[in-house]
C-alpha cells in the first residue's frame, strides 16, 4: 500500500542512548514532518522539511536532529535520549498544498527509562 | 499559548444521532482548516477540510462549518455510527503566509468521540 512507513514501531531506550527513527513515503510528496503526541497535548511539530535539501525547526525541536536523505526519506535522531522524550512519534508527508492535508505513518512508540 | 483549541476532551453520542465537535482558533492568519480522525495505535487520517473563503463543506455524513468572525469551526457527523468512535483533531494552516511554503499544521489537543450502540 502507498503511504508513509515508520520504523521501528516500538523502542525502549535508556537515558543517554541515541537512536534514529526512520520514515519513508512513496507518494512523491515534497514536504515531510515529524510530530510527537503526548497525552493531553495533541500533536506538536518537531521538525519539518519543505522540500528535499531543506529542514526547519518546528515548535519543539530541542533534543532532536533530522536528515532529509532524499525525497522519500526523512529521519529523526535523538542524540542523547531523556525521559521527557518518551512519546509517540509520527512522521507525515504532504504534497505541499494544504488542500490535501497530511498522510501520517502509524507511529513509533518510544519509551526512555 | 494554544492557537487551536478543542475545549471538550470527550463526547458521547447515541448511534444514529448527530455528533458535533467544536474547535476555536486565535490566529487570524489561519486560512485553511482540517479535521483528522485517529484510532488507537494508528496514525491520524485526513477526514475533511475547509478553506477560509467558504463557510461550509460537506462530504457524505461529515460536514464542517466555519464561522470566521467567531474564529470557530465545527464538525457534524450525521448519523453517528459506532465506527466513528475515535479521537478527532482539528488543525489549521496559514498556508499562504508560511515561510518556505511548507503548509505546516497547528493541531488542537483532540476530542475523543464515543458512539454508543
Amino acid at each position: 500500500n502507498a503511504g508513509v512507513t515508520q520504523t521501528p514501531k516500538f523502542q525502549v531506550l535508556k537515558t543517554g542512548q541515541s537512536m534514529t527513527l526512520q520514515c519513508a513515503q512513496d507518494m512523491n510528496h515534497n514536504s515531510m514532518y515529524w510530530y510527537r503526541q503526548d497525552p493531553g497535548m495533541g500533536l506538536r511539530l518537531i521538525y519539518y522539511s519543505a522540500s528535499e535539501g531543506t529542514t526547519d525547526k518546528g515548535e519543539v525541536p530541542n533534543g532532536y536532529n533530522v536528515s532529509r536523505l532524499n525525497k522519500r526519506e526523512f529521519s529523526l535522531r535523538l542524540e542523547s535520549a531523556a525521559p521527557s522524550q518518551t512519546s509517540v512519534y509520527f512522521c507525515a508527508s504532504s504534497i505541499r498544498r494544504a488542500n490535501y492535508g497530511y498522510t501520517f505513518g502509524s507511529g513509533t512508540r518510544l519509551t526512555v527509562v | 499559548d494554544q492557537q487551536v483549541k478543542q475545549n471538550s476532551p470527550s463526547l458521547s453520542v447515541q448511534e444514529g444521532r448527530i455528533s458535533i465537535l467544536n474547535c476555536d482558533y486565535t490566529n487570524s492568519m489561519f486560512d485553511y482548516f482540517l479535521w483528522y480522525k485517529k484510532y488507537p495505535a494508528e496514525g491520524p487520517t485526513f477526514l475533511i477540510s475547509i478553506s477560509s473563503i467558504k463557510d461550509k463543506n460537506e462530504d457524505g455524513r461529515f460536514t464542517v462549518f466555519l464561522n470566521k468572525s467567531a474564529k470557530h469551526l465545527s464538525l457534524h457527523i450525521v448519523p453517528s455510527q459506532p465506527g466513528d468512535s475515535a479521537v478527532y483533531f482539528c488543525a489549521a494552516s496559514a498556508g499562504a503566509h508560511s515561510g518556505a511554503g511548507s503548509y505546516q499544521l497547528t493541531f488542537g489537543k483532540g476530542t475523543k468521540l464515543s458512539v454508543i450502540p
